[in-house]
């Protein structure tokens, strides 16, 4: 089945302590890409990946990074999480065809930094 | 770069009645659009899209959208909404050309009362 996973589903941390959430295709996608979700405030774009070891920051990079090693897998990084942080994360993907960006989201992960 | 004005943040209707949800879009070119809807604790899945042709577009679930250049909008209709449709509804549009991938709307909240 074709689909974009993300781990873990949910997440409650402490400020400061470094995490990684994971997301993974099996799409043989080219593009993938990270968003946060904020009520009143849609999808912004944390960072994107046109193929491997190509990654551009998006509207909210700030305090996040990430890293695109191998094709399938695109995982997110806060080195030293915020409350401003929390948030539901969703990971997408998609075929980058003549600038047809119609992606496929992964389930979102829901983090909490206290 | 583009950007996507959705209206209406909540949207109330009663069971069976018909119902519109407005999307605007700049941009300097021609553009791809999209609806994608996100069912209360779920991720995002594609309603439906515009690439080109007919102006009309139909999509999952009984929804269609109609592009309008000379307006630039993209507003999503369906006839008779019943109480499954309760979802969180997001506009979104690529460039033709382009490398900032999707942007999305804010998001409208259609509600279904009994």
């Amino acid at each position: 089945e074709a689909q974009v996973t993300q781990n873990p589903r949910y997440l409650i941390t402490v400020t400061g302590k470094k995490l990684t959430v994971t997301c993974s295709q099996n799409m043989n996608h080219e593009y993938m890409s990270w968003y946060r979700q904020d009520p009143g405030l849609g999808l912004r774009q944390i960072y994107y990946s046109m193929n491997v070891e190509v990654t551009d920051k998006g509207d909210v990079p700030e305090g996040y990074k990430v890293s695109r090693k191998e094709k399938r897998n695109f995982p997110l990084i806060l080195e030293s999480p915020s409350p401003n942080q929390t948030s539901l994360y969703f990971c997408a993907s998609s075929l980058l065809d003549s600038s047809l960006y119609e992606q496929y989201f992964g389930p979102g992960t829901r983090l909490t930094v206290t | 770069a583009q950007s996507v004005t959705q209206l209406d943040s909540q949207v109330p209707v009663f069971e069976e009645a018909p119902v519109e949800l407005r999307c605007n879009y700049s941009s300097s070119v021609s553009v791809y659009l999209f609806w994608y809807v996100q069912y209360p604790n779920q991720g995002l899945q594609l309603l439906l899209k515009y690439l080109s042709g007919s102006t009309l577009v139909k999509g999952i679930n009984g929804f269609e959208a109609e592009f309008n250049k000379s307006q630039t909008s993209f507003h999503l209709r369906k006839p008779s909404v019943h109480i499954s449709d309760t979802a969180e509804y997001f506009c979104a549009v690529s460039e033709w050309g382009g490398a900032d991938g999707l942007t999305f709307g804010k998001g409208t909240h259609l509600i279904i009362q009994p």
